[in-house]
């Protein structure tokens, strides 16, 4: 199976800040890789797939970039709606599989 | 749009079978990967497996030897049975749609649409 690993494991930010999560593979994926957000009580909801692209409907201050072992989302104006649990997944192989989640937190 | 619910008993013994219905509204049934997911209570996410329209199956190898998916195209509705749970099987359990995009000369997977979630406990 491909690890994923995302850091920081949780966030404090403010409104306005610009924010950064990591995530690693365990081998190189290219760029099979997709990041979602969860709110608390709710379904995880997809942000960006293909590594850098975004789903229809989400703001573009969400930017996800990398490649092959090490990608990045980063949010660049936090907004209170931004405050939530996000995970990478590689849809590289199966099994799917996520990362372990970077929760971020209102400072 | 195309939206999915699941449905299912909330409470299961272990030792018992757990058994979980998806169904898809605003939609056809009749293509995608049809995917389960679960959750631990305060944990993360884990791909249990997905069923294919065409019936085909892909299971995590962790769980396959307990794991079942079905179809079932008349009502829309495609099912998980996870036999012999146990407390460690308690979590809110999803089920959503693997959506496939071709973008150039390369083919990507996304888990574009998700149910609520149905939370199931394992206990006596």
């Amino acid at each position: 199976d491909i690890q994923m690993t995302q850091s920081p494991s949780s966030l404090s930010a403010s409104v306005g800040d610009r924010v950064t999560v990591t995530c690693r593979a365990s081998q190189s994926i290219s760029n099979y890789l997709d990041w979602y957000q969860q709110k608390p009580g709710k379904a995880p909801k997809l942000l960006i797939y293909a590594t850098s692209r975004l789903q229809v409907g989400v703001p573009s201050r969400f930017r996800g970039s990398g490649s092959g072992t090490d990608f990045t989302l980063t949010i660049t104006t936090l907004q209170p709606e931004d405050f939530a649990t996000y995970y990478c997944q590689q849809s590289y192989s199966t099994p799917r599989t996520f990362g372990q989640g970077t929760k971020l937190e209102i400072k | 749009q195309v939206q999915l619910q699941e449905s299912g008993p909330g409470l299961v013994k272990p030792s018992e079978t757990l058994s979980l219905t998806c169904t898809v509204s605003g939609g056809s049934i009749d293509t995608y990967y049809w995917t389960w997911i679960r959750q631990p209570p305060g944990k993360g996410l884990e791909w249990i497996g997905y069923i294919f329209h065409t019936g085909s199956t892909n299971y995590n190898p962790s769980l396959k030897s307990r794991v079942t998916m079905s179809l079932d195209t008349s009502n829309n509705q495609f099912s998980l049975k996870l036999s012999s749970v146990t407390a460690a099987d308690t979590a809110v359990y999803y089920c959503a749609r693997e959506l496939n995009l071709r973008l150039g000369e390369f083919s990507f997977a996304t888990f574009d649409i998700w149910g609520q979630g149905t939370m199931v406990t394992v206990s006596s």
